[in-house]
């Protein structure tokens, strides 16, 4: 019954290193959404899967990010070459209906060096 | 694209008074989600306005959105140290599926 989980909690990688950050949405929760927030700013939309079906993707920033969710439940960002403009906190965020209220998991902090 | 601005950016009152942050879109929404943000945390959901000029009450903290569903505002009476955080407004475009941020209100509580 616990909340939206995120892991890591924490992330550091160097320049060009592949990295995966996963999101576990509440139970039942049929659409799950990425952010990310930069330091001082709000979240900023990347993705919004409803059930399995990445419904848009129009917030990616480029092709490096990769977003899935193959069995409408655990959800993967993963990003490719990290760069440090990469750097930022990525939030997950579930929801019954993509017109209901968000529930936000703790985020993953992410550090490319 | 559709944009929300927020304002102020920043606000430090003195505990006890009033505060107000204000959100505008670039676009007819419909609806409009607040949020709360401490420090360190993830945003909390606060609540939901749909209908247009709608006000709705939470105890210290009054939401409105306009009557043409553009803009919407959050007002705290007699602010206390535990309303510190980051407010943030965040619009849903009809037939949208995405929110999308302001860049929030920083409330600091002066006790």
């Amino acid at each position: 019954g616990a909340g939206v989980s995120q892991s890591p909690r924490y992330k550091v990688a160097k320049r060009g290193q592949d990295v995966a950050l996963r999101c576990d949405p509440i139970s039942g929760h049929v659409s799950l959404f990425w952010y990310q927030q930069a330091l001082g700013q709000g979240p900023e939309f990347l993705t919004y899967f409803q059930n399995e079906a990445q419904l848009d993707k129009s917030g990616l920033p480029s092709d490096r990010f990769f977003a899935e969710r193959p069995e409408g439940s655990v959800s993967t960002l993963k990003i490719q070459r990290t760069q440090q403009e990469d750097s930022a906190v990525y939030l997950c965020a579930s929801s019954f209906a993509s017109y209901n209220e968000q529930f936000f998991g703790p985020g993953t902090r992410l550090t490319v060096l | 694209g559709q944009q929300v601005m927020q304002i102020p950016q920043y606000q430090h009152v003195q505990e006890g008074e009033d505060f107000t942050t204000y959100c505008n879109s670039s676009t007819t929404l419909s609806n409009i989600q607040w949020y709360k943000q401490r420090p360190g945390g993830h945003p909390v959901f606060l609540i939901q306005l749909v209908k247009s000029g709608e006000v709705k009450k939470q105890k210290r903290l009054t939401f409105q959105f306009g009557e043409a569903k553009k803009n919407s505002s959050l007002h705290i009476t007699a602010t206390q140290t535990t309303d510190v955080g980051t407010y943030f407004c965040a619009g849903l475009r009809e037939y949208g599926n995405k929110l999308v941020f302001g860049a929030g209100t920083i409330l600091r509580v002066k006790s």
